[in-house]
Protein backbone atom coordinates (compact mmCIF):
# COMPACT_ATOMS: atom_id res chain seq x y z
CA UNK A 1 0.00 0.00 0.00
CA UNK A 2 1.20 3.30 -1.28
CA UNK A 3 1.50 5.50 2.10
CA UNK A 4 3.97 8.04 4.60
CA UNK A 5 4.59 5.95 7.52
CA UNK A 6 5.49 8.18 10.42
CA UNK A 7 6.85 7.45 14.27
CA UNK A 8 5.80 7.79 16.89
CA UNK A 9 2.18 8.72 16.73
CA UNK A 10 2.24 10.12 20.66
CA UNK A 11 5.46 11.90 22.29
CA UNK A 12 5.59 13.26 25.23
CA UNK A 13 8.73 14.89 26.33
CA UNK A 14 10.49 17.40 28.62
CA UNK A 15 11.99 20.89 27.47
CA UNK A 16 15.29 20.52 26.14
CA UNK A 17 15.59 16.47 25.27
CA UNK A 18 16.44 15.92 21.89
CA UNK A 19 14.01 14.04 19.54
CA UNK A 20 13.53 12.77 16.32
CA UNK A 21 10.25 12.24 14.52
CA UNK A 22 10.72 9.41 11.68
CA UNK A 23 8.95 9.72 8.09
CA UNK A 24 9.34 7.42 5.16
CA UNK A 25 7.46 6.60 2.45
CA UNK A 26 6.97 3.71 -0.34
CA UNK A 27 6.43 5.97 -3.00
CA UNK A 28 9.29 6.64 -4.64
CA UNK A 29 8.59 10.49 -4.01
CA UNK A 30 11.41 13.47 -4.61
CA UNK A 31 9.70 15.79 -2.67
CA UNK A 32 8.95 15.71 1.12
CA UNK A 33 7.90 18.18 3.68
CA UNK A 34 6.92 18.72 7.32
CA UNK A 35 4.37 20.79 8.64
CA UNK A 36 3.08 21.35 11.75
CA UNK A 37 -0.53 22.00 12.40
CA UNK A 38 -1.78 24.58 15.29
CA UNK A 39 -5.30 25.54 16.01
CA UNK A 40 -6.11 28.38 14.37
CA UNK A 41 -2.81 28.76 12.55
CA UNK A 42 -3.86 25.92 9.94
CA UNK A 43 -1.11 23.85 8.38
CA UNK A 44 2.20 25.90 8.50
CA UNK A 45 5.57 24.34 6.50
CA UNK A 46 8.52 23.97 8.50
CA UNK A 47 11.11 22.15 6.50
CA UNK A 48 11.05 20.64 3.03
CA UNK A 49 13.09 18.38 0.54
CA UNK A 50 13.27 18.24 -3.09
CA UNK A 51 15.64 15.14 -3.52
CA UNK A 52 17.91 13.27 -1.39
CA UNK A 53 20.77 15.73 -0.07
CA UNK A 54 18.82 19.21 -1.04
CA UNK A 55 16.77 20.70 2.02
CA UNK A 56 15.25 24.01 2.72
CA UNK A 57 13.74 26.28 5.29
CA UNK A 58 9.67 26.55 4.79
CA UNK A 59 8.38 29.12 7.14
CA UNK A 60 8.47 27.98 10.42
CA UNK A 61 11.81 26.36 10.78
CA UNK A 62 13.36 27.74 13.77
CA UNK A 63 14.21 25.00 16.59
CA UNK A 64 14.06 21.81 13.79
CA UNK A 65 16.59 20.36 11.83
CA UNK A 66 15.77 17.70 8.93
CA UNK A 67 18.03 15.03 6.73
CA UNK A 68 17.16 13.22 3.51
CA UNK A 69 19.96 10.95 3.33
CA UNK A 70 17.90 8.95 1.72
CA UNK A 71 14.95 8.98 -0.94
CA UNK A 72 11.76 7.11 1.61
CA UNK A 73 13.47 9.16 4.65
CA UNK A 74 13.03 12.29 5.83
CA UNK A 75 12.88 13.20 9.69
CA UNK A 76 11.87 15.69 11.71
CA UNK A 77 14.84 16.43 14.84
CA UNK A 78 14.28 18.90 17.52
CA UNK A 79 17.45 19.34 19.36
CA UNK A 80 16.56 20.95 22.41
CA UNK A 81 12.06 21.03 22.36
CA UNK A 82 10.25 23.96 24.40
CA UNK A 83 7.19 23.87 25.06
CA UNK A 84 6.13 26.28 22.26
CA UNK A 85 6.75 23.34 19.76
CA UNK A 86 4.01 21.27 21.49
CA UNK A 87 1.57 20.64 18.18
CA UNK A 88 0.69 17.97 15.91
CA UNK A 89 3.33 17.49 12.87
CA UNK A 90 2.35 15.54 9.56
CA UNK A 91 4.98 14.78 7.07
CA UNK A 92 4.07 14.57 3.62
CA UNK A 93 5.31 13.30 0.09
CA UNK A 94 4.88 14.41 -3.28
CA UNK A 95 6.16 12.90 -6.78
CA UNK A 96 7.76 16.13 -8.27
CA UNK A 97 6.45 19.29 -6.22
CA UNK A 98 4.45 20.38 -3.90
CA UNK A 99 2.46 22.20 -6.12
CA UNK A 100 1.20 18.90 -7.16
CA UNK A 101 -0.23 17.76 -3.72
CA UNK A 102 0.41 15.68 -1.26
CA UNK A 103 -0.09 12.55 0.61
CA UNK A 104 0.73 13.02 4.02
CA UNK A 105 1.14 10.70 6.84
CA UNK A 106 -1.08 10.19 9.87
CA UNK A 107 0.51 12.71 12.30
CA UNK A 108 2.79 12.83 15.33
CA UNK A 109 0.83 14.89 18.64
CA UNK A 110 4.23 15.94 20.25
CA UNK A 111 3.55 17.77 24.11
CA UNK A 112 6.77 19.39 25.57
CA UNK A 113 6.69 19.71 29.02
CA UNK B 1 3.28 36.83 -0.08
CA UNK B 2 0.17 34.46 -1.91
CA UNK B 3 -2.96 33.38 0.10
CA UNK B 4 -5.53 31.42 0.33
CA UNK B 5 -8.50 32.47 1.88
CA UNK B 6 -11.57 30.05 3.55
CA UNK B 7 -14.55 32.14 4.55
CA UNK B 8 -15.94 30.03 6.85
CA UNK B 9 -14.44 28.98 10.24
CA UNK B 10 -17.49 26.89 11.26
CA UNK B 11 -20.51 25.99 9.76
CA UNK B 12 -22.94 23.77 10.98
CA UNK B 13 -25.17 21.97 9.14
CA UNK B 14 -28.30 18.89 9.41
CA UNK B 15 -28.23 16.19 7.60
CA UNK B 16 -29.53 16.11 4.35
CA UNK B 17 -28.41 20.27 4.20
CA UNK B 18 -26.77 20.82 1.20
CA UNK B 19 -23.16 22.51 1.89
CA UNK B 20 -20.76 24.74 0.00
CA UNK B 21 -17.60 25.90 1.03
CA UNK B 22 -15.90 28.94 -0.07
CA UNK B 23 -12.27 29.20 -1.18
CA UNK B 24 -10.50 31.92 -2.56
CA UNK B 25 -6.80 32.53 -3.54
CA UNK B 26 -4.37 35.81 -4.60
CA UNK B 27 -2.00 33.81 -6.90
CA UNK B 28 -2.62 35.52 -10.66
CA UNK B 29 -1.08 32.46 -12.47
CA UNK B 30 -1.53 28.81 -13.48
CA UNK B 31 -2.44 26.95 -10.53
CA UNK B 32 -3.23 23.52 -8.84
CA UNK B 33 -6.07 23.11 -6.56
CA UNK B 34 -6.73 21.07 -3.55
CA UNK B 35 -9.42 20.26 -1.29
CA UNK B 36 -8.41 17.72 1.76
CA UNK B 37 -10.05 16.57 4.34
CA UNK B 38 -9.43 15.69 8.10
CA UNK B 39 -11.85 13.89 10.00
CA UNK B 40 -11.58 14.21 13.80
CA UNK B 41 -7.85 12.59 14.90
CA UNK B 42 -6.50 11.57 11.40
CA UNK B 43 -4.55 12.88 8.96
CA UNK B 44 -5.79 14.71 6.09
CA UNK B 45 -6.89 12.85 2.67
CA UNK B 46 -7.09 14.32 -0.21
CA UNK B 47 -10.98 15.04 -1.67
CA UNK B 48 -10.27 16.17 -5.12
CA UNK B 49 -7.78 17.81 -7.31
CA UNK B 50 -8.03 20.42 -10.34
CA UNK B 51 -5.34 20.79 -12.70
CA UNK B 52 -6.68 21.62 -15.56
CA UNK B 53 -9.77 20.68 -18.22
CA UNK B 54 -13.56 20.65 -17.10
CA UNK B 55 -13.76 23.40 -14.36
CA UNK B 56 -16.15 21.31 -12.57
CA UNK B 57 -14.48 18.54 -10.57
CA UNK B 58 -15.75 15.52 -8.94
CA UNK B 59 -14.28 13.70 -5.99
CA UNK B 60 -14.53 11.12 -3.26
CA UNK B 61 -17.54 10.66 -1.03
CA UNK B 62 -19.87 12.94 -3.41
CA UNK B 63 -17.83 16.30 -2.96
CA UNK B 64 -17.19 18.39 -6.28
CA UNK B 65 -16.10 21.60 -6.66
CA UNK B 66 -16.08 24.59 -9.15
CA UNK B 67 -12.88 26.73 -10.61
CA UNK B 68 -14.02 30.22 -11.97
CA UNK B 69 -10.62 31.54 -12.97
CA UNK B 70 -12.35 34.66 -13.27
CA UNK B 71 -12.98 34.62 -9.28
CA UNK B 72 -10.13 33.09 -8.13
CA UNK B 73 -12.29 30.82 -6.31
CA UNK B 74 -12.67 26.86 -5.63
CA UNK B 75 -15.49 25.91 -3.87
CA UNK B 76 -16.43 22.66 -2.22
CA UNK B 77 -20.06 21.33 -2.38
CA UNK B 78 -21.99 18.13 -1.64
CA UNK B 79 -25.73 18.35 -2.38
CA UNK B 80 -26.95 16.26 0.77
CA UNK B 81 -24.70 15.93 4.06
CA UNK B 82 -24.18 13.23 6.14
CA UNK B 83 -23.15 13.14 10.31
CA UNK B 84 -20.06 11.22 8.51
CA UNK B 85 -18.71 14.43 7.00
CA UNK B 86 -18.40 15.58 10.07
CA UNK B 87 -15.08 17.07 9.33
CA UNK B 88 -12.19 19.62 8.81
CA UNK B 89 -11.82 20.97 5.40
CA UNK B 90 -8.49 22.28 3.99
CA UNK B 91 -8.48 24.30 0.72
CA UNK B 92 -4.81 24.24 -0.98
CA UNK B 93 -3.91 26.07 -4.43
CA UNK B 94 -0.51 24.48 -5.43
CA UNK B 95 1.87 27.03 -7.75
CA UNK B 96 5.26 27.86 -9.31
CA UNK B 97 7.40 26.30 -11.31
CA UNK B 98 8.84 22.54 -11.32
CA UNK B 99 8.93 22.43 -7.17
CA UNK B 100 6.38 24.98 -6.80
CA UNK B 101 4.98 25.40 -3.39
CA UNK B 102 1.67 24.87 -2.11
CA UNK B 103 -0.05 27.24 0.08
CA UNK B 104 -3.03 25.64 2.25
CA UNK B 105 -6.16 27.69 3.93
CA UNK B 106 -7.38 27.85 8.08
CA UNK B 107 -9.85 25.10 7.16
CA UNK B 108 -13.24 25.05 7.96
CA UNK B 109 -15.07 23.14 10.84
CA UNK B 110 -17.90 21.16 9.20
CA UNK B 111 -20.31 19.77 12.03
CA UNK B 112 -23.02 17.78 10.75
CA UNK B 113 -26.20 17.21 13.38
CA UNK B 114 -27.93 14.07 13.03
Amino acid sequence: EAQVTQNPRYLITVTGKKLTVTCSQNMNHEYMSWYRQDPGLGLRQIYYSMNVEVTDKGDVPEGYKVSRKEKRNFPLILESPSPNQTSLYFCASSPTGANYGYTFGSGTRLTVV
Amino acid sequence: AQSVSQHNHHVILSEAASLELGCNYSYGGTVNLFWYVQYPGQHLQLLLKYFSGDPLVKGIKGFEAEFIKSKFSFNLRKPSVQWSDTAEYFCAVGYGGSQGNLIFGKGTKLSVKP
